[in-house]
């Protein structure tokens, strides 16, 4: 069964400042792999989403991720950040079964934005 | 273009009342349906997946349900409701098309009290 770890629980950073949020997964075949962002009381909207090919994608509201085999690792960037970017971020990665597609998130990532 | 729709937006329940949310989907055939509970500051928990009519696969053993009446629709519930079932409960949709990506609802809030 596929897994997906976020090392960090909670980061701050400075508006302006570029950000990394860590992805780690375990899955035995090629994943698809995903970021969601979640504002306070709301539901997961999708920023970007790998499913093949070019192993560094681009995403909504600037943001981007790189897919890396050899570390299992999906992590998500973007060289700006904005004060609408706090919120929390959601690493999934999606596994077709017999019975549909099965998506496992991380524990997310809360993200603070300084002024 | 597709759309969800889940309801109510927030609940207030006292413990061992009846719960029922409900998630419909527009725009598409044949989705497959997901409930995700998100407890406080945690990550989202897979309750239930649906493939198709009548056709409920269960991730964890409590004493919530799903059911599935109608294509496009997906309804949690629950006979008698704990103060551990607390929480913001998100139903999903995807396309049953192999990979695909997973759609929310906007969130229902339960307090059971």
């Amino acid at each position: 069964a596929q897994s997906v770890t976020q090392p960090d629980i909670h980061i701050t950073v400075s508006e302006g400042a570029s950000l990394e949020l860590r992805c780690n997964y375990s899955y035995g075949a090629t994943p698809y792999l995903f970021w969601y962002v979640q504002s306070p009381g709301q539901g997961l909207q999708l920023l970007l989403k790998y499913f093949s090919g070019d192993t560094l994608v681009q995403g909504i509201k600037g943001f981007e991720a790189e897919f890396k085999r050899s570390q299992s690792s999906f992590n998500l960037r973007k060289p700006s950040v904005h004060w609408s970017d706090a919120a929390e971020y959601f690493c999934a990665v999606g596994a077709v079964d017999n019975y549909g597609q099965n998506f496992v998130f991380g524990p997310g990532t809360r993200l603070s934005v300084l002024p | 273009s597709q759309t969800i729709h889940q309801w109510p937006a927030t609940l207030v329940q006292p413990v061992g009342s009846p719960l029922s949310l409900e998630c419909t989907v527009e725009g598409t055939s044949n989705p497959n349906l997901y409930w995700y509970r998100q407890a406080a500051g945690r990550g989202l928990q897979l309750l239930f997946y649906s493939v198709g009519i009548g056709q409920i696969s269960s991730e964890v053993p409590q004493n919530l349900s799903a059911s599935r009446p109608q294509d496009r629709q997906f309804i949690l519930s629950s006979k008698k409701l704990l103060l551990s079932d607390s929480g913001f409960y998100l139903c999903a949709w995807s396309d049953y098309s192999g990979a695909n990506v997973l759609t929310f609802g906007a969130g229902s809030r339960l307090t059971v009290l």
